[in-house]
């Protein structure tokens, strides 16, 4: 089974509030990625926490990580129609990048 | 960072056909990476593209199915052979950085019909 699920499946905001999204993981990790997906597209990494982090910031991003309870959020604030796209969060467990195993991803609509 | 160039970005095959998508990186990489996105899914890596050895697959996807090339540090193919509709998807190459994270290429969104 996928290491990383996500929740909410789907969230719909209104331009200028913001969102929140939630990954749960499995195992013991390196560190926990987050990477935005536009429409059928590549991927683009977004931020990286390491385990020994509990949280970090990156302009309108922030994301937390809670270790004991395997999992970490990520919060966009101040939301633009440009950041419709999905989500999807990443774990790390050998901190190599090789093994990245990827959530089920959230889709993110900002309605303008 | 690293820039990806992959092509084709889209394509419409029939069924029993084979399809190769290609991949070149900007800079010399030792292990590029081969994920598949079923239409609504995450993503599952098929494959690690090593060069100057066999690619190692993932449980559930065979060299058979989808055989890689990797003749040079820049460049990668990944054939998707005896196409049926099930393989409909996108098919992302990607590389690791230095600093532990994935850069894309900009996929390749497969319809077989």
């Amino acid at each position: 089974s996928q290491q990383g699920e996500e929740d909410p499946q789907a969230l719909s905001i209104q331009e200028g509030e913001n969102a929140t999204m939630n990954c749960s993981y499995k195992t013991s990790i390196n560190n926990l990625q987050w990477y935005r997906q536009n429409s059928g597209r590549g991927l683009v990494h977004l931020i990286l926490i390491r385990s020994n982090e509990r949280e970090k910031h990156s302009g309108r991003l922030r994301v937390t990580l809670d270790t004991s309870k395997k999992s970490s959020s990520l919060l966009i604030t101040a939301s633009r129609a440009a950041d419709t796209a999905s989500y999807f969060c990443a774990t790390d467990l050998s901190g190599s990048a090789r093994q990245l195993t990827f959530g089920s991803g959230t889709q993110l609509t900002v309605l303008p | 960072s690293a820039v990806i160039s992959q092509k084709p970005s889209r394509d419409i095959c029939q069924r029993g056909t084979s399809l190769t998508i290609q991949c070149q990186v900007d800079s010399q990489v030792t292990m590029m990476f081969w994920y598949r996105q079923q239409p609504g899914q995450s993503l599952t890596l098929i494959a690690t593209a090593n060069q100057g050895s066999e690619a190692t697959y993932e449980s559930g996807f065979v060299i058979d199915k989808f055989p890689i090339s990797r003749p040079n540090l820049t460049f990668s193919t990944l054939t998707v052979s005896n196409m049926s509709p099930e393989d409909s998807s996108i098919y992302l190459c990607s590389v690791a950085g230095l600093d532990e994270k994935l850069f894309f290429g900009s996929g390749t969104q497969l319809s077989v019909l």
